[in-house]
């Protein structure tokens, strides 16, 4: 079955603390991106990554990490958590094709506390 | 700068009731694409209908409709006949890909529609 795939499901954690969410895609799909879910202010784009080794910032990268190793994985690091962070996430991946927006498939979601 | 703006925070109808949610873009691009998503009260995100900026005929699927006016910059989306199953928190979304930064997105903040029987 086609699918993305997040991990853990749910994270409690305290401020400081590094933790890895971790994603991956059975697809094939070129691109990958993580979002973050806020109240009244919809999805909004962490990183995103065209191919293996290229990633780039989205609108709110700021205290979060990302790894493009394999073309199947993109890993979510949150090196020092801070309860700002406190959030839904969500991975996401596509075929990327350059100059085209494929359809997003997205992960389940992954549900942080910072505390 | 790109932006979506979905005006309407939360919409209450009865059943079988037609409602329209809106959606207003914003983009300097010619080229750019937009996409409807659906969150259920479980969480996860359903693709709903992508749309690329050259194609300006409106959609019909089952009880969904779109309609993509590009001289307003408007993609609203239409549920005909609601049902309780259709009530979710839904997405409008915005990429406008260029060679060297394809699938940027940009979401809206959320249309929340409660059908109530």
């Amino acid at each position: 079955e086609a699918q993305v795939t997040q991990n853990p499901r749910y994270l409690i954690t305290v401020t400081g603390k590094k933790l890895t969410v971790t994603c991956s895609q059975n697809m094939n799909h070129e691109y990958m991106s993580w979002y973050r879910q806020d109240p009244g202010l919809g999805l909004r784009q962490i990183y995103y990554s065209m191919n293996v080794e290229v990633t780039d910032k989205g609108d709110v990268p700021e205290g979060y990490k990302v790894s493009r190793k394999e073309k199947r994985n993109f890993p979510l690091i949150l090196e020092s958590p801070s309860p700002n962070q406190t959030s839904l996430y969500f991975c996401a991946s596509s075929l990327g094709v350059a100059g085209v927006t494929d359809t997003q498939y997205f992960g389940p979601g992954t549900r942080l506390t910072v505390l | 700068a790109q932006k979506v703006t979905q005006a309407q925070t939360e919409i209450s109808v009865v059943e079988k009731e037609d409602v329209t949610l809106d959606c207003v873009y914003e983009t300097r691009d010619t080229t750019y694409y937009l996409f409807w998503y659906k969150q259920p009260p479980s969480g996860e995100l359903v693709f709903l209908i992508r749309r690329n900026s050259f194609d300006e005929q409106n959609e019909i699927s089952g009880r969904y409709s779109w309609n993509f006016q590009k001289s307003t910059s408007s993609f609203n989306f239409t549920i005909t006949a609601s049902q309780v199953v259709d009530s979710a928190v839904y997405f409008c979304a915005l990429s406008d890909p260029s060679l060297y930064n394809f699938n940027k997105f940009y979401f809206g903040s959320g249309t929340k529609l409660n059908v109530k029987p």
